[in-house]
């Protein structure tokens, strides 16, 4: 099946720094999203990206399907960015299965 | 009304018990989901739901039931559970189970067996 790899694995920045979360993938796509976890375990959609560039505020992403890798940026981090950030795919080999990636753990502090 | 819905957000029960863990959805959604999230590990998927059917069970023990009484609703019925069980259970639901859609979730109950 698909296989999901992100990095890093763990971030931590000082409030005001930019990061850039990696998500790489081993096949191709038709659905990627990136999601960011809460300290109460509560998945926020973030972006819907299975292509392309998009922004939101302080976030942005782009996926470069045909490269298999998508990139989430954060600008200006702030503390209350702390958590969990997942990208998951649907696609290729795993059929209709959404497969999450490990995660990147990132704390932002003040 | 938020999209998803858990109940209840925090479990703590024994291993001769029996419980439910409820998920409802007001998203006119099709398809839905249950995930198992245990400390340290990726997100793990146990059941799809589409249109009320059960279309998938990844090899999950019979311990955990599930049942999809309408589209709207999903439940997780639990018995005899080991310790190993206790994780972070999260529902989840998308507008189709085939095709490009957004899978959104609900707060989670946290699951702890005693």
């Amino acid at each position: 099946g698909i296989q999901v790899e992100q990095s890093p694995p763990d971030l931590i920045l000082q409030e005001g720094a930019n990061s850039t979360l990696r998500c790489n993938f081993s096949d191709s796509v038709n659905n990627l999203q990136w999601f960011h976890q809460n300290p109460w375990g509560q998945l926020i959609n973030l972006f819907y990206i299975p292509s392309g560039t998009k922004q939101n505020g302080r976030l942005s992403a782009t996926t470069v399907a045909t490269e298999r890798y998508s990139l989430l940026y954060i600008s200006s981090s702030q503390t209350t960015d702390s958590g969990v950030y997942f990208c998951a795919v649907k696609g290729g080999t795993g059929g209709f299965k959404t497969i999450f990636g490990a995660g990147t753990r990132l704390f932002v502090k003040a | 009304e938020t999209g998803v819905t858990q109940t209840p957000r925090h479990l703590v029960m024994g291993m001769t018990n029996k419980k439910s863990l409820k998920c409802e959805q007001h998203l006119g959604h099709n398809a839905m989901y249950w995930y198992k999230q245990s400390a340290k590990k990726p997100l793990e998927l146990m059941f799809v739901y589409s249109l009320e059917e059960r279309v998938e069970n990844n090899s999950v023990p019979s311990r955990f039931s599930p049942e999809c009484p309408n589209s709207s609703h999903l439940f997780l019925h639990l018995h005899t559970l080991q310790p190993e069980d206790s994780a972070l259970y999260l529902c989840a639901s998308s507008r189709e189970r085939q095709g490009p859609y957004e899978q959104y979730f609900g707060p989670g109950t946290r699951l702890t067996v005693t």
